[in-house]
């Protein structure tokens, strides 16, 4: 959706690190995610980070994230062929009645070479 | 057994057809919602529902239709199926200490 925005593929040689970026626009969200949708399966979710942090690492996982510039990005160190994918970035966007409802991004297709 | 459960997880079905998606969940979560995945596109919402009584229409409503008959249970009808509504169809819950979305397999769904 145009609220949160990624590019749209990404190439990179096993073992390398890839990085996978997202820009988005509702300010109000507590969480920011991430989910991974591997080939013929749902979505599911890979790592979050909450809105009052810089960073959070989780094992070969790194998120970013710039509150000024509302830019998220999820970095993989050590790419593995298992990490190709599709990685969602999402964030919860305040709804009419003050729900929030969760807008994605288009999905960046990670492509890792042997 | 899935937490999400969507059926069918295939469907082809001709233009003018009566369609209908069923998603079940045993999480007990309040917060139901309809996406649709279509290449380059990514996941769009097409409706959601934070309680029985509460349904709301996505960014791409027109077309469908859905009946939020139990917690548990949310599905999603296409009245009269056209081909551009072929695509994978997902169900998703909203729940748990930050909020993450539970998906379902997704449905296949091809209008000819």
């Amino acid at each position: 959706g145009e609220d949160v925005e990624q590019s749209l593929f990404l190439s990179v040689r096993e073992g390398d690190s890839s990085v996978i970026n997202c820009t988005y626009t509702d300010s109000s969200s507590t969480y920011l995610y991430w989910y991974k949708q591997e080939p013929g399966a749902g979505l599911q979710l890979l790592t979050y980070i909450f809105s009052n942090m810089d960073m959070k690492q989780d094992q070969r996982l790194t998120v970013l994230l710039n509150k000024k510039d509302k830019h998220l990005s999820l970095r993989i160190a050590d790419t593995q062929t298992g990490d190709s994918a599709i990685y969602f970035c999402a964030s919860p966007k305040r709804a009419a009645g003050g729900y929030q409802k969760v807008t994605f991004g288009i999905g960046t297709k990670l492509q890792v070479i042997p | 057994d899935a937490d999400v459960t969507q059926t069918p997880r295939n469907r082809i079905t001709k233009t003018g057809k009566r369609i209908m998606l069923e998603c079940s969940q045993t999480k007990g979560h309040d917060r139901m919602y309809w996406y649709r995945q279509d290449p380059g596109l990514g996941l769009r919402l097409i409706y959601y529902s934070f309680d029985v009584k509460d349904i709301n229409k996505g960014e791409i409503s027109d077309g469908y239709s859905v009946s939020r008959q139990a917690q548990a249970k949310f599905s999603l009808s296409l009245e009269s199926a056209i081909p551009n509504q072929t695509a994978l169809y997902f169900c998703a819950t909203r729940g748990g200490t930050i909020g993450e979305l539970f998906f379902g397999e997704g449905s296949r769904l091809t209008v000819l």
